[in-house]
């Protein structure tokens, strides 16, 4: 059954640094999404993304914060200068146009800011 | 703006019993899609049962199934003969349907579900 991957499971970084977050959604979908969530809290959107530009985004993705779709297959959330605050776990999910418009999570990648 | 509510925090139930999650939103659309996930302490988000607005007959999945109150804007989930795996966190989500635009799923706050033996 086609899932949706993300790279990497676990990353820890020094606050200010730079972080890409890497997913693979599955290969026939055209929407995809991040979402974050604080640890005890609930899932958060960030933004989606259909045909190779921002649909949609909240008021957490700051200036700070960037997707790209650099090939046919990932999808990537750039972080470019992380706060304590980034610390979190971020999931890519995807979904296709059609009647089942689930939308499909990765495993998340968890980060933590030090 | 959408908002889900979930009003149970935590839940318990002993096993092969039954057990009900609830859910209200807000929403002024007449036309959307609702989905219930499950997240174990691993922490993957995985897609449990989903609803559409339009249809009035309850989704069901096995031992999973919802009862849809679209007047109420009530979302509950029903577990039967529940098992120790079912033990997680449960999202509920609202989504406004595809316009060609990718819409987001709004989470509520969550339900802890305890099994016990």
């Amino acid at each position: 059954e086609p899932e949706v991957t993300q790279t990497p499971s676990h990353q820890v970084t020094q606050m200010g640094q730079e972080v890409i977050l890497r997913c693979v959604p599955i290969s026939n979908h055209l929407y995809f999404y991040w979402y974050r969530q604080i640890l005890g809290q609930k899932v958060e959107f960030l933004v989606s993304f259909y045909n190779n530009e921002i649909s949609e985004k909240s008021e957490i993705f700051d200036d700070q914060f960037s997707v790209e779709r650099p090939d046919g297959s990932n999808f990537t959330l750039k972080i470019r200068s992380t706060k304590l605050e980034d610390s979190a776990m971020y999931f890519c999910a995807s979904s296709d146009r059609g009647y089942q418009e689930t939308q499909y999570f990765g495993p998340g990648t968890r980060l933590l800011v030090l | 703006a959408q908002t889900v509510t979930q009003s149970q925090p935590e839940m318990s139930v002993q096993e092969a019993e039954t057990v009900t999650l609830s859910c209200t939103y807000d929403t002024s659309e007449s036309d959307y899609y609702l989905f219930w996930y499950k997240q174990p302490p691993s922490r993957q988000m995985i897609l449990v049962i989903r609803q559409e607005a339009y249809k009035q007959q309850n989704a069901t999945e096995n031992r999973f199934s919802v009862n849809f109150q679209k007047a109420a804007k009530s979302f509950s989930l029903k577990i039967s003969d529940s098992q120790l795996g079912d033990a997680a966190m449960y999202f509920c989500a609202y989504r406004t349907p595809l316009g060609g635009t990718a819409s987001k799923l709004t989470f509520g706050t969550g339900t802890r579900l305890q099994v016990t033996l």
